[in-house]
């Protein structure tokens, strides 16, 4: 089983529309997590950190389950620019992470 | 503010070949790292340190050497390059004791190996 575990997608949504992705994680000492957005052939770049207590920038909101060990993301109104893979990212001794969701917002 | 430097940005190599990696940061962060990204792939890690003198393996460390001599720099050599080993090559840094703090990538490396 992989440490970190996420849909690939892809998921194709028109604009305006709410998106989640889920990310379950093995290691339930894990302490920090987190999303990266990655363009096309570009770095990961982070997008939000997550807490237990679930947290919202703008139009992102991310929430933390340590209990089923697994972290969300949700977009809503989502815009063409959204269009990216969407990483999720776990922290213990080392950071692992996940394959990655691809998101595609058409007009 | 040049953060996390790598290079080369491209390089092609021959079956066989050996190469290095470079990798630097000047933030003064312990804890970096490198992964390895394949087409239609997450970053999988293949090897990371905690600090200068320190190394661990990750996920994927077969044909891959590191050493840690300074805190500044994290190269990552290539033994005997075989083609499976095409991939883009980013390497990340941050602080180690700083709970929530994120990792800062490079621009990463395109590894060609024919």
């Amino acid at each position: 089983r992989k440490e970190v575990e996420q849909d690939p997608g892809p998921f194709n949504v028109p604009e305006g529309a709410t998106v989640a992705f889920n990310c379950t994680y093995s290691n339930s000492a894990s302490q920090s997590f987190f999303w990266y957005r990655q363009d096309c052939r570009k770095e990961p770049k982070l997008l939000m950190s997550v807490y237990s207590s679930g947290n919202e920038d703008g139009r992102f909101t991310a929430q933390l389950n340590r209990a089923s060990q697994y972290i969300s993301l949700l977009i809503r109104d989502s815009k063409l620019s959204d269009s990216a893979t969407y990483l999720c990212v776990v922290m213990a001794s080392k950071i692992i992470f996940g394959s990655g969701t691809r998101l595609s917002i058409r007009p | 503010n040049a953060g996390v430097t790598q290079t080369p940005k491209f390089q092609v190599l021959k079956t066989g070949q050996s190469m290095t990696l470079q990798c630097a940061q000047d933030m003064n962060h312990e804890y970096m790292s490198w992964y390895r990204q394949d087409p239609g792939m997450g970053l999988r890690l293949i090897h990371y340190s905690v600090g200068a003198g320190i190394t661990d393996q990750g996920e994927v460390p077969n044909g891959y050497n590191v050493s840690r001599s300074t805190t500044e720099d994290f190269p990552l050599r290539l033994l005997s390059a075989a083609p499976s080993q095409t991939s883009v090559y980013f390497c990340a840094s941050r602080p180690l004791w700083t709970g929530k703090q994120p990792q800062h990538f490079g621009d990463g490396t395109r590894l060609s190996i024919l």
